[in-house]
């Protein structure tokens, strides 16, 4: 079974509403996970990497203001696109690593985000 | 930083033949791992082979198996026996030791019945 969930797998919102996606690890602890962004038939581009209990890092040209990170605890990491706007309608995929066992990365499903 | 090229955006196989994708990278990292994943339809990411950059030894998993050229910084992905399902678009992923991965453009596999 899946062990990163991400929520939900697709969204449609208003321009100009905010939308919020959630990761999360199901059977271990991430003090890092990550958030890419993958337009249709490309590759998967990091937009961030979020840190457990401080800032996000941010991948240059992402706007820190506009894709807003929160991992404020060891399993969950939110990405909360504001003022969303027709162009920011992609999907988002998120990936965790167990860091104890020193794994591959492991994926969500996926969010694919439709700004209307 | 890394970088990560992939130069077939689509392949095509027949049937139970065996299909190769290429992969070269680059890296400033002294430690890391390589990694093979099929995006289906469906976008999930799917892992078809890791290998460690620190072991020789090609990885192997069943059909897949990697040509892992370390000073040559080649990482090709051999496909035996193909069959309908492996169908996908395939990425081909660096990852450095804190899991931040760098993906390739991707190689997009028909296979042919």
């Amino acid at each position: 079974g899946a062990v990163v969930s991400q929520h939900p797998s697709w969204v449609i919102c208003k321009s100009g509403t905010s939308v919020k996606i959630e990761c999360r690890s199901l059977d271990f602890q991430a003090t890092t996970m990550f958030w890419y962004r993958q337009f249709p038939k490309q590759s998967l581009m990091l937009m961030a990497t979020s840190n457990e209990g401080s800032k996000a890092t941010y991948e240059q040209g992402v706007e820190k203001d506009k894709f807003l990170i929160n991992h404020a605890s060891l399993t969950l990491s939110t990405l909360t696109v504001t003022s969303a706007h027709p162009e920011d309608s992609s999907f988002y995929i998120c990936s965790a690593r167990n860091e104890v066992r020193n794994t591959e990365a492991f994926f969500g499903q996926g969010t694919r985000l439709t700004v209307v | 930083a890394q970088t990560v090229t992939q130069s077939q955006p689509e392949m095509s196989v027949q049937e139970a033949e065996t299909v190769t994708l290429s992969c070269t990278y680059d890296t400033s990292e002294s430690d890391y791992y390589l990694f093979w994943y099929k995006q289906p339809p469906s976008r999930q990411m799917i892992l078809v082979i890791r290998q460690e950059a620190y072991k020789q030894q090609n990885a192997t998993e069943n059909r897949f198996s990697v040509n892992f050229q370390k000073a040559a910084k080649s990482f090709s992905l051999k496909i035996s026996d193909s069959q309908l399902g492996d169908a996908a678009m395939y990425f081909c992923v660096h990852n450095t030791n804190a899991g931040k991965s760098t993906f390739g453009d991707g190689t997009t596999l028909t296979v042919k019945p």
